[in-house]
């Protein structure tokens, strides 16, 4: 799996776009961009996976650079109920190794 | 509940007992991962299975640690000897192999070795 950079933290404030940033400029052409979850105590959760077009589905929205280096998830209005761990992943369905992710706090 | 389940979702035991841990995956999910995450950390990587066939083990798999799935549906971790340095969350997750698709992960089992 293509080893992937995030910033170890963010803020956001409620009803805002949160936008996440991922670096994966070592990324092969047949890994995918997988983001996930995780809320505390609780395992990681499904958010939504791309290759090379941008995705949307109902919980946020995925922005794949054209060179495949970098990603971005926006989360369009961000609630309290969003503070969470979001880890980026790029893997080809094989193992699937995570980072440290970034953690959002999401503010009132 | 058709989700990944996990059992216990608490151990505590003394150091150097043996533990077990039980991960039922998703139904028709013929992959299975087992993940071991520490305080402040992401998931760290341990094993998969694509059916009963383990596919990779991570280094962080010492001698002390086995993990199984017999026939291809539930799944075992097992500890042996156990240290305080063990003590983490246990997460499995399971997925379809076929295209590409998310995987779903358990409520993990947390141990506590003292």
């Amino acid at each position: 799996d293509a080893k992937t950079t995030q910033p170890p933290s963010m803020d956001c404030a409620e009803g805002r776009a949160a936008n996440l940033p991922c670096n994966h400029s070592t990324i092969s052409g047949n890994e995918y961009v997988y983001w996930y979850r995780q809320i505390h105590s609780q395992g990681p959760q499904y958010i939504i996976h791309g290759l090379k077009n941008n995705e949307t589905n109902e919980m946020a929205s995925l922005i794949i650079t054209e060179d495949r280096k970098s990603s971005t998830l926006i989360l369009p209005h961000a609630t309290l109920r969003d503070t969470a761990v979001y880890y980026c992943i790029a893997h080809n369905n094989n193992d699937m190794r995570f980072g440290a992710g970034t953690r959002l706090t999401v503010k009132p | 509940d058709t989700g990944v389940s996990q059992n216990p979702r608490h151990k505590i035991t003394k150091r150097g007992q043996n533990v077990t841990f039980r991960c039922d995956p998703i139904s028709e999910h013929n992959r299975l991962y087992w993940y071991r995450q520490t305080l402040g950390q992401g998931p760290e990587f341990l094993t998969y299975f694509q059916n009963e066939a383990q596919l990779e083990k991570s280094r962080l798999l010492s001698d002390r640690f086995s993990a199984e799935r017999p026939k291809g549906s539930f799944s075992t971790l097992e500890i042996q000897r156990t240290e305080q340095g063990d003590s983490a969350m246990y997460l499995c997750a399971s997925s379809l192999t076929q295209g590409v698709t998310e995987a779903f992960f358990g409520q993990g089992t947390r141990l506590t070795v003292v």
